[in-house]
């Protein structure tokens, strides 16, 4: 079954440092699109970065990349500089382009505290 | 642009009742829209997949005479929750895709907090 893991159920950073929130994931397709959302205390979720199956390159988007290793099946968010503003709940979700694209599966998702 | 608001953003109604949440795509044309269920410190759970002028889709052990969703036009989706009870409490997040734009990116609505006593 496809499945989303995140592991880290929260994480500590110092402001202006880099920290990884880790994402493995499960799944027979080929074909898959890997996502990470930032869930402020607010509740609304927040694109920050997409990997398809086939990019060869990992993607980056300003202060996040995401660290992409497809033979162990990890897709890593990297948020580098880490600012106060930075502190929320981030989800790492998956599609499966040829089964259905369009349902996104999320992890447990991964508390983000940033400190001065 | 690509915002997607919701209404309400909170509401409280006593069991028994229906409630209605809205989900708007404002600057954009969204053929289909998504209906997210969350609970307190948990992952969001896909209900239902709404298309314009047809049935939604409901996932697997969603009740769809409980959440109806209607889907009226290409900026308008709607879930009314029927005869609520306190279990239904949780937090509703839409979510749409702009056809104009990439395929896989959906835009989410602020999300709507129902509680229900």
């Amino acid at each position: 079954a496809q499945k989303i893991t995140q592991t880290q159920p929260g994480m500590f950073v110092q402001e202006k440092e880099a920290v990884t929130l880790d994402c493995t994931y499960d799944t027979s397709d080929q074909s898959y699109g890997l996502f990470w959302y930032k869930q402020p205390s607010s509740g609304e979720m927040i694109f920050l970065i997409y990997q398809g199956s086939y990019d060869e390159q990992n993607a980056t988007e300003g202060r996040y990349s995401l660290n992409f290793q497809k033979a162990r099946k990890s897709a890593n968010l990297v948020i580098s500089a880490s600012q106060l503003g930075d502190s929320a709940m981030y989800f790492c979700a998956m599609r499966e382009v040829p089964r259905n694209p369009d349902k996104l599966i999320f992890g447990t998702g991964t508390r983000l505290q940033v400190f001065p | 642009g690509a915002v997607v608001s919701q209404h309400p953003s909170r509401v409280i109604c006593k069991s028994g009742t229906s409630v209605k949440i809205e989900c708007r795509s404002l600057d954009f044309q969204a053929t289909t829209m998504f209906w997210y269920r969350q609970f307190p410190k948990q992952s969001l759970m896909l209900m239902a997949t709404s298309n314009e002028g047809s049935k939604a889709t409901y996932e697997q052990g969603v009740e769809k005479d409980k959440f109806l969703i209607n889907h009226a036009s290409l900026t308008l989706s709607t879930l009314t929750v029927t005869s609520a009870h306190p279990e239904d409490s949780s937090f509703y997040i839409c979510s749409a895709r702009d056809v104009q734009r990439a395929s896989y990116e959906q835009y989410f609505g602020p999300g709507t907090r129902l509680t229900v006593t």
